[in-house]
């Protein structure tokens, strides 16, 4: 069991309408989680972070995390045709693998105009 | 640099050619990641730096995988007698704190 889930998509979304991206993760020691945005071909881009339970916003994006749950979400609003990208979940496991970071296999997001 | 600089950017080995990928981190960020990722996953984790200590080499598939950053900035994955299932993309990332920013990535193709 690969240890950050992700569906694999594509998800498909008109334009302006409200993308949703579910991520599960297994470490219940896991401390920081990231959203990455990667276009075919490039390297991943980091979009969101968030630390603590609750949501946070940033522009059109909002992240969502519950660690009792061990879920984290991220939420694209007003999508663009600009938005279409592979969006990938990444979990950090704590202050003793600071730097590793667990991704998931990424959902597909196509917005259609 | 203004961001993380990867060379080559694409690299065509013959199997059992060794070959070496360079990482010019973000000037000042104490750690750096080597990750490899296969078309269509995510990355892989394989090594990471804080300075110069290689403090994590857990995700190195084989002993045929080497990293070393000697002075605590560029750093060097090395790969020895490629083989076909070597053939991926081969990211570097720096960070100053828990967030991690990319380079564009090094295509190594083993053909």
């Amino acid at each position: 069991q690969k240890e950050v889930e992700q569906n694999s998509g594509p998800l498909s979304v008109p334009e302006g309408a409200i993308a949703s991206l579910n991520c599960t993760y297994s470490d219940r020691g896991s401390q920081s989680f990231f959203w990455y945005r990667q276009y075919s071909g490039k390297s991943p881009e980091l979009i969101m972070s968030i630390y603590s339970n609750g949501d946070k916003e940033d522009g059109r994006f909002t992240a969502q995390l519950n660690k009792a749950s061990q879920y984290v979400s991220l939420l694209i609003r007003d999508s663009q045709p600009s938005d279409s990208a592979t969006y990938l979940c990444a979990v950090n496991g704590g202050t003793d693998s600071w730097g590793k970071l667990q991704f998931g296999a990424g959902t597909q997001v196509v917005v259609t105009p | 640099g203004a961001g993380v600089s990867q060379s080559p950017r694409y690299k065509v080995a013959k199997r059992g050619q060794d070959v070496a990928l360079r990482c010019d981190p973000i000037s000042g960020h104490v750690s750096l990641f080597w990750y490899q990722q296969a078309l269509g996953q995510g990355p892989e984790f394989l090594t990471y730096f804080q300075n110069e200590a290689q403090l994590d080499k857990s995700g190195l598939p084989s002993d045929r995988f080497f990293a070393e950053r000697p002075e605590g900035s560029v750093s060097t994955l090395k790969i020895q007698r490629t083989q076909q299932e070597d053939s991926a993309v081969y990211l570097c990332a720096s960070s100053s704190g828990p967030k991690a920013f990319f380079g564009q990535g090094t295509r190594l193709t083993v053909v």
